[in-house]
């Protein structure tokens, strides 16, 4: 049974940098067939792709929202089986809760493009 | 990359069909058979309901129906129950290993 969990802090100063990491359990980041992503949802708002990585023979390869690229960065730690997304610059409009997930890819996943397993999310705060 | 239009809200009756829609443009929603929707109860992380448009996971009720006609995708749910009650979110491939979401609807059950 493939699960996602998030942690990081729950509260950032702004200006400062965010960092949340993603632990993978069940499924090795480097399988070949997913995307390991972010999204997140501001409180009482819709969500909001951030950025996936496809890690494949020995490089991760990156995609970002266009709106958020130049703030964000999202790498692999295969030895952990971990990734993480730092987000740089933080406003109060940063605040959100932040879910992982794993979408599949086109080849051969069982669902491809779905995002189909989620990490809980977790809340994170951007305030002085 | 502007996010996909979705209604607010929808309703119905227990036992009824409600049909939510999510507009887009070429370069997402018509442009590629990649369309999901998820489902998202109040707390929880959102589940995947629908992938390439019209295909259900395994587990997902078949009353989870979708479609899509030019940039147009759409989401109906038949025999509609309490536990329907949710918001939902389209989801699409814009290109460049990129994703855009809804806006999300909240689907209210009379």
């Amino acid at each position: 049974q493939v699960q996602l969990q998030e942690s990081g802090p729950g509260l950032v100063k702004p200006s400062e940098t965010l960092s949340l990491t993603c632990s993978v359990s069940g499924d090795s980041i480097s399988s070949n067939n997913y995307y390991w992503g972010w999204i997140r949802q501001p409180p009482g708002k819709g969500l909001e792709w951030i950025g996936s990585i496809y890690y494949s023979g020995y490089s991760g390869y990156t995609y970002y929202n266009p709106s958020l690229k130049s703030r964000v960065t999202i790498s692999v730690d295969t030895s952990k089986n971990q990734f993480s997304l730092k987000l740089t610059s933080v406003t109060a409009a940063d605040t959100a809760v932040y879910f992982c997930a794993r979408r599949g890819d086109w080849a051969s996943s069982r669902y491809p493009d779905a995002f189909d397993i989620w990490g809980q999310g977790t809340m994170v705060t951007v305030s002085s | 990359q502007s996010a996909l239009t979705q209604p607010p809200s929808a309703s119905g009756s227990p036992g009824q069909s409600v049909t939510i829609s999510c507009t887009g443009t070429n370069s997402d929603v018509g442009g590629y058979n990649y369309v999901s929707w998820y489902q998202q109860h109040p707390g929880k992380a959102p589940k995947v309901m629908i992938y390439e448009v019209t295909k259900r996971p395994s587990g997902v009720p078949d009353r989870f129906s979708g479609s899509k006609s030019g940039n147009t995708a759409s989401l109906t749910v038949s025999g509609l129950q309490a536990e329907d009650e949710a918001d939902y979110y389209c989801s699409s491939y814009a290109g460049s290993n990129t994703v855009v979401f809804g806006g999300g609807t909240k689907l209210t059950v009379l």
